[in-house]
């Protein structure tokens, strides 16, 4: 059972738009949500995360909103550029005895075309 | 290079071998993770360590699976008796003792079992 759902496998966007990548979760637990890129042949790679006590937290071109009474959480990358272009996984935990497992989504593909 | 130092990147093994994989972590950070990673799924966690102490391990690591971190620093993740199931990219992480501190991936090691 699927406890973190990327329901878009892919995702399609011109260089400079917006790219909107979504996640939901199930587990009402869940307090710390991460995203993170991953190259072909590379370790995903940390890019934010947000603490279920905001809604929104912000580093440069990325932003993840979280919203708690849906149980959804969102990345949005302003200006999309062609660099982006990698898989981006959404992971969640509970820190229940700080071990900060995370329980990863299957994640969306984002091609950013020239 | 401070980041995580996965080795060897390949390996490439017959059925009923074992293998040894190798993770040095960044210096200050005190946890440790294995996660297992195959196509289309996101990774999946497979043990984690506080220091030398193995404090969690999932039910997925049959014991055929073993890990080790003798001295806090480096660790070991060993499979024994291989088989064709235990294909794919084994990632290592690690991560400072804060609540909120991100997992950082070193590039993984591909498994493949003929």
């Amino acid at each position: 059972d699927q406890q973190v759902k990327q329901n878009s496998p892919s995702l399609s966007v011109q260089e400079g738009r917006i790219s909107i990548l979504n996640c939901d979760y199930t587990n009402s637990m869940f307090d710390y949500f991460l995203w993170y890129k991953k190259y072909p042949a590379e370790g995903p790679t940390f890019l934010i995360s947000i603490s279920s006590i905001k809604d929104k937290n912000e580093d440069g071109r990325f932003t993840v909103f979280l919203n708690k009474s849906a149980k959804h959480l969102s990345l949005h990358i302003v200006p999309s550029q062609p660099g982006d272009s990698a898989v981006y996984f959404c992971a969640a935990s509970d820190g229940a005895g700080n071990n900060r497992k995370l329980i990863w989504g299957l994640g969306t593909s984002l091609a950013v075309n020239p | 290079d401070t980041g995580v130092s996965q080795n060897p990147r390949h390996k490439i093994t017959k059925r009923g071998q074992n293998v040894t994989f190798r993770c040095d972590p960044i210096s200050e950070h005190n946890r440790l993770y294995w996660y297992r990673q195959t196509l289309g799924q996101g990774p999946e966690f497979l043990t984690y360590f506080q220091n030398e102490a193995q404090l969690e391990k999932s039910r997925l690591l049959s014991d055929r699976f073993s890990a080790e971190r003798p001295k806090g620093s480096f660790s070991t993740l060993e499979i024994q008796r291989t088989e064709q199931g235990d294909s794919a990219m084994y990632l290592c992480a690690s991560r400072t003792g804060g609540s909120h501190s991100p997992l950082h991936f070193g590039n993984g090691t591909r498994l493949t079992v003929t």
